[in-house]
């Protein structure tokens, strides 16, 4: 059964700091891994997808690595922003379209 | 597009009724997901449908939730009877081949 794991819990930054949050899967047999935002009482916002043939996704200050002999993600945010405060949530894909998720990374972002 | 669509937002009600959660998923996505998440397990899958047909339910607690999806663009989740231990925020996902899954903005779900 795969298990996702996101370190750390919660990361409290300032803002303008480089910052990476980890995701860690125990089965490598992926399709592929999705990172995911998520605001206070509100919904899942998809933030990249990689394919289990790519090692890595950009978009804007964003940019997620993959590697998957290792059961490793990263996510990378480059000069954070009070904006990007939320719950940040790795999921794997291992097959059939249903994703694992991990318990995410609580992300604060001070000004 | 507007997205994925769920009612009720918020939903009260007292334990042994019954609830039902409604879907609609985005245009074109020939897959739609249950979820739940609560504070203690995080989100995990209730049920899976592709092409209308349930896939995988092995994520459903147990007898009292079931789930339909009588065409393409609607389906729902029921709890008969309702209990304190079913209060979560549940979502609704879609997607199509791409299998990047969008989300719903969920409903959540409080049963005194």
């Amino acid at each position: 059964k795969q298990e996702v794991t996101q370190i750390p819990a919660a990361l409290s930054v300032p803002e303008g700091e480089n910052l990476v949050l980890n995701c860690s899967f125990t089965d490598s047999a992926i399709y592929n891994l999705q990172w995911f935002r998520q605001d206070p009482g509100k919904g899942l916002t998809s933030l990249l997808l990689i394919q289990s043939s790519q090692r890595e996704q950009t978009s804007g200050r964003l940019n997620a690595s993959l590697d998957k002999s290792s059961g490793r993600s990263t996510l990378y945010i480059a000069a954070s922003q009070p904006g990007d405060s939320a719950t940040y949530l790795c999921a794997v894909n291992s097959g059939y379209s249903t994703l694992t998720f991990g318990k995410g990374t609580m992300l604060l972002v001070s000004p | 597009d507007a997205g994925v669509i769920q009612s009720p937002r918020h939903e009260v009600t007292e334990m042994g009724q019954e609830v039902t959660l409604r879907c609609k998923p985005i245009s074109g996505h020939n897959s739609l997901f249950w979820y739940r998440q609560t504070m203690m397990r995080g989100l995990e899958l209730l049920i899976y449908f592709n092409n209308n047909v349930p896939i995988d339910d092995s994520g459903m607690p147990e007898d009292r939730f079931s789930a339909k999806m009588p065409n393409a663009s609607f389906s729902t989740l029921k709890i008969q009877p309702s209990e304190p231990r079913d209060s979560a925020v549940y979502f609704c996902a879609s997607n199509a081949h791409s299998y990047e899954q969008y989300f719903g903005p969920g409903t959540r779900l409080t049963v005194t």
